[in-house]
């Protein structure tokens, strides 16, 4: 099993480009999220997604949006990337909620936007 | 607000022990996790606590206490490849994880 994958892993963009970031679970995970991690703050949550069609917001939604059109695969999207969406980017996936059960993480995506 | 603090930076020498606290404030409880995450990698799960007291795995124990809001991580015997930032998070009414911004871990020699 790959567990949870990240596309690209580096990506450097210029203010007002556009990109998608690609996650990718084979563990059969009902529950996805994206996250930010900036220094010297915790992770950040951006959206989340509770099963295949759905998606909601997390604590920091602004300028992202997001797609689970397959339960394997949560999409995030940055329509006009801004200097203060350079971050890393984690997305993590769970098989449920309570019960103490484990997000597995993916690698990271590492984004700069000048 | 939620809350959770937990000190920035740590120094440890290898071989002995070393306590990471966190205390938190929340909406509501629903569990408290440990992460470690290594410099420039993604957070790898090291422990969960519900209930009040210590969970001990291996090297590594983690102690709740509901009532005051505080958790620690203890770490025995330490090796130098535990050198990474440990990452406290709450899992709140609505099952979402709020997470501190993490103990960077310094081991010397």
């Amino acid at each position: 099993n790959a567990g949870v994958t990240q596309t690209p892993k580096f990506r450097v963009l210029k203010t007002g480009q556009s990109m998608t970031l690609l996650c990718a679970q084979d563990m059969n995970h009902e529950y996805m999220y994206w996250y930010r991690q900036d220094p010297g703050m915790g992770l950040r949550l951006i959206h989340y997604s509770v099963g295949e069609g759905t998606t909601a917001k997390g604590e920091v939604p602004d300028g992202y949006n997001v797609s689970r059109l397959k339960k394997q695969n949560f999409l995030l999207g940055l329509e006009s990337a801004a200097p203060s969406q350079t971050s890393v980017y984690f997305c993590a996936s769970t098989k449920t909620l309570a019960g103490g059960w484990e997000q597995f993480f993916g690698p990271g995506t590492r984004l700069t936007v000048l | 607000g939620q809350n959770i603090d937990q000190p920035t930076e740590m120094t440890a020498t290898e071989g002995a022990i070393v306590q990471i606290n966190c205390t938190y404030q929340t909406s509501g409880f629903n569990g408290l996790f440990w992460y470690q995450q290594h410099a420039g990698e993604a957070p790898t799960f090291l422990s969960y606590n519900v209930l009040d007291g210590l969970e001990e795995k291996g090297r590594f124990s983690s102690f709740l206490s509901r009532s005051k809001g505080y958790s620690y991580l203890l770490l025995k015997e330490l090796q130098m490849k535990d050198s990474a930032s440990y990452l406290c998070a709450v899992l709140d009414s609505n099952y979402q994880l709020i997470w501190g911004a993490g103990t960077k871990l310094i081991i010397k020699p």
